[in-house]
């Protein structure tokens, strides 16, 4: 089955303490992105990359690092979460950077920082 | 810069009632335009698009037509059911980056 999996679906971790959450996508896509969705603010993008060892800045990358040594595989690295990082996480993939192409998204990971 | 505004929710509707959910963008090129759908517990789903002024998206009884002069992609369906309750999220792509709006909760009752 396609699809777009993420990993931890649930996470509370303490302020500081360095996390990963896993996205990896089974449809050799060249395009996946992060994105962190809050009340009121709908998803804003995080970082993306357009290919293997190609990643760049979204609208909020403060704060997050990533990177994609695999084409299936694009991690999401909080080195020291802060409590404002607590959001909704989704990991998207799409099969090349270009409006025709749709975004898969995962199921999404929810994240508390105490 | 380049953003996505959205009718504010939530919205409750009546069965087979008319459903219309606004959309307007800014964008400093020429973006292509998405409806998402975000079920309960869910990620978001592809609902339609439009890649070009006046193109029309449909799907499962929904529309869209992107309207380059009112810089405006408004969502419709003549007559919506209970499984169509979702959180529905504007988006525009352009260039490399997607930017979504808040997203507009719809609930609908039998």
């Amino acid at each position: 089955e396609a699809q777009v999996t993420q990993n931890p679906r649930y996470l509370i971790t303490v302020t500081g303490k360095k996390l990963t959450v896993t996205c990896s996508q089974n449809m050799n896509h060249e395009y996946m992105s992060w994105y962190r969705q809050d009340p009121g603010l709908g998803l804003r993008q995080i970082y993306y990359s357009m290919n293997v060892e190609v990643t760049d800045k979204g609208d909020v990358p403060e704060g997050y690092k990533v990177s994609r040594k695999e084409k299936r595989n694009f991690p999401l690295i909080l080195e020291s979460p802060s409590p404002n990082q607590t959001s909704l996480y989704f990991c998207a993939s799409s099969f090349r950077q270009g409006s025709y192409n749709e975004q898969f998204f995962g199921p999404g990971t929810r994240l508390t920082v105490l | 810069g380049d953003s996505v505004t959205q009718m504010e929710g939530p919205v409750t509707l009546s069965e087979e009632a008319f459903l219309t959910i606004n959309c307007t963008y800014t964008a400093t090129g020429y973006p292509s335009l998405f409806w998402y759908v975000q079920y309960p517990g869910e990620g978001l789903q592809l609902l339609l698009k439009a890649t070009k002024a006046d193109d029309k998206g449909s799907n499962k009884g929904f529309e869209a037509t992107y309207r380059k002069e009112t810089t405006s992609f408004h969502l419709e369906k003549g007559s919506v059911q209970v499984s169509d309750s979702a959180v529905y999220f504007c988006a525009q792509n352009t260039g490399n980056q997607f930017y979504f709006g808040t997203g507009t909760s719809l609930t609908v009752i039998p």
